[in-house]
Parts: structure tokens; C-alpha cells; sequence
């Protein structure tokens, strides 16, 4: 069945250096990928998506693009804040009649001034 | 905010009980998703309504059961409770039932604390 796995946390950075959150997938057919984000005490926020191979996606400096010959999907920012500590999930689509997410484990990330 | 409403934020309960979790979706999405968070089996998705019609099953208890009203909000009953059942509860919503480039707005979410 479909899958997603991401790189085992936590990850720890010093603020402004350069983040990579590493995401493959499994799935049938033409997923959609998606990257959620969880703050502290906080419901799941969508920070980005891809719907297609090659589109990639943005928000608040973070990106990704949609690797099919990889399956892939790596989250990026440039220069990391201290208010980007959360944890990160990175999501599935699957193709079909079906709208449900299939979630990685999630990475945490920790930011330090 | 992202416009899904989720309630009680807490809820504390003994194990054998009944509770009843509540969702009211962003203005204009048809469809509800409930997903259950834990430690150990992550993020995994329970149940999706569309329009007040059940369309997806996922890893879903026969101990638990939803449904959706004809206001759009939907609820989430767990019944005979057991520990392992502690978790956070998402709901989030929609405007599609199936759509590549839908995307899912979530809830806040319900933590239930099994005793």
C-alpha cells in the first residue's frame, strides 16, 4: 500500500543555517504530497503542496518539489528561525477515489538561538 | 485559524465510557475527516463524510462510529473506552470528495485521556 517515510528526528539547528527534511514515498498512480506543520499545542497547519511531478511547492521560505524518478519530496528553508521549531509531516494523497492522507512519522525540529 | 472548529479540546474519561467528540467544518467545505494521533501509531487516518454520506474507512475501530448532519458538522462516538485509545483526535474538512489538488484545513483537535 501507499507509504511515506521521513528522516528520524529530532533535528537541531542553530538559527539561520540550512534545513533539509528528507521525505520519500510508495504510492500507486499520481499522488499529491503535501507538508504539514505542528506547533506546540497546535492542530496541523498545511505549509505547502505539490499536486504534479515537478511542481514545487512554497510558503515562508520553505520549499519542496515533487521528485517522481525519486519519489520524493525534501522540505528546505534557507536560514532557519527560532519561531520554526515544530514538527514537521510529510503527507500523501494517494490516487483513486479516495481523498484520505497518509502521514509520514513526522520530524521534529529544534532551533536554537 | 484555519476556520475547523473542534470540541472539547480536553476530555478525560474512565476506561469502559462513551464520549462523543464534535466537528464543525470551514464554511463551505463538504466533506469531514477524522484522524487519530498517538505514540505509537502516529498519524492515521479513521473516516471521511461527504455531504452527510459516509465514502472512506481507514483504520477505524467497530467501537467507533461518526456521522455528518445535515448542518455539515460532524461527530465522532468511541465507546466501551480503553487506554489505548488515549489520543488526539483530528478532525479536518474540505471542499471536495475526491480531488488531487483538494486540500485538508485541520481542527485544533480533542485530547481524550483514558484512566
Amino acid at each position: 500500500g501507499d507509504s511515506v517515510t521521513q528522516m528520524e528526528g529530532p533535528v537541531t539547528l542553530s538559527e539561520e543555517a540550512f534545513l533539509t527534511i528528507n521525505c520519500t514515498y510508495t504510492a500507486t498512480g499520481y499522488p499529491s504530497l503535501f507538508w504539514y506543520v505542528q506547533y506546540p499545542g497546535e492542530g496541523l497547519q498545511l505549509l505547502l503542496k505539490a499536486t504534479k511531478a515537478d511542481d514545487k511547492g512554497s510558503n515562508k521560505g520553505f520549499e519542496a518539489t515533487y521528485r517522481k524518478e525519486t519519489t520524493s519530496f525534501h522540505l528546505e528553508k534557507g536560514s532557519v528561525q527560532v519561531s520554526d521549531s515544530a514538527v514537521y509531516f510529510c503527507a500523501l494523497r494517494g490516487g483513486g477515489a479516495t481523498n484520505k492522507l497518509i502521514f509520514g512519522t513526522g520530524t521534529l525540529l529544534a532551533v536554537q538561538p | 485559524d484555519s476556520g475547523v472548529t473542534q470540541t472539547p479540546k480536553h476530555l478525560i474519561t474512565a476506561t469502559g465510557q462513551r464520549v462523543t467528540l464534535r466537528c464543525s467544518p470551514r464554511s463551505g467545505d463538504l466533506s469531514v475527516y477524522w484522524y487519530q494521533q498517538s505514540l505509537d501509531q502516529g498519524l492515521q487516518f479513521l473516516i471521511q463524510y461527504y455531504n452527510g454520506e459516509e465514502r472512506a474507512k481507514g483504520n477505524i475501530l467497530e467501537r467507533f462510529s461518526a456521522q455528518q448532519f445535515p448542518d455539515l458538522h460532524s461527530e465522532l462516538n468511541l465507546s466501551s473506552l480503553e487506554l489505548g485509545d488515549s489520543a488526539l483526535y483530528f478532525c479536518a474538512s474540505s471542499v471536495a470528495q475526491t480531488s488531487r489538488k483538494d486540500t485538508q484545513y485541520f481542527g485544533p483537535g480533542t485530547r481524550l485521556t483514558v484512566l
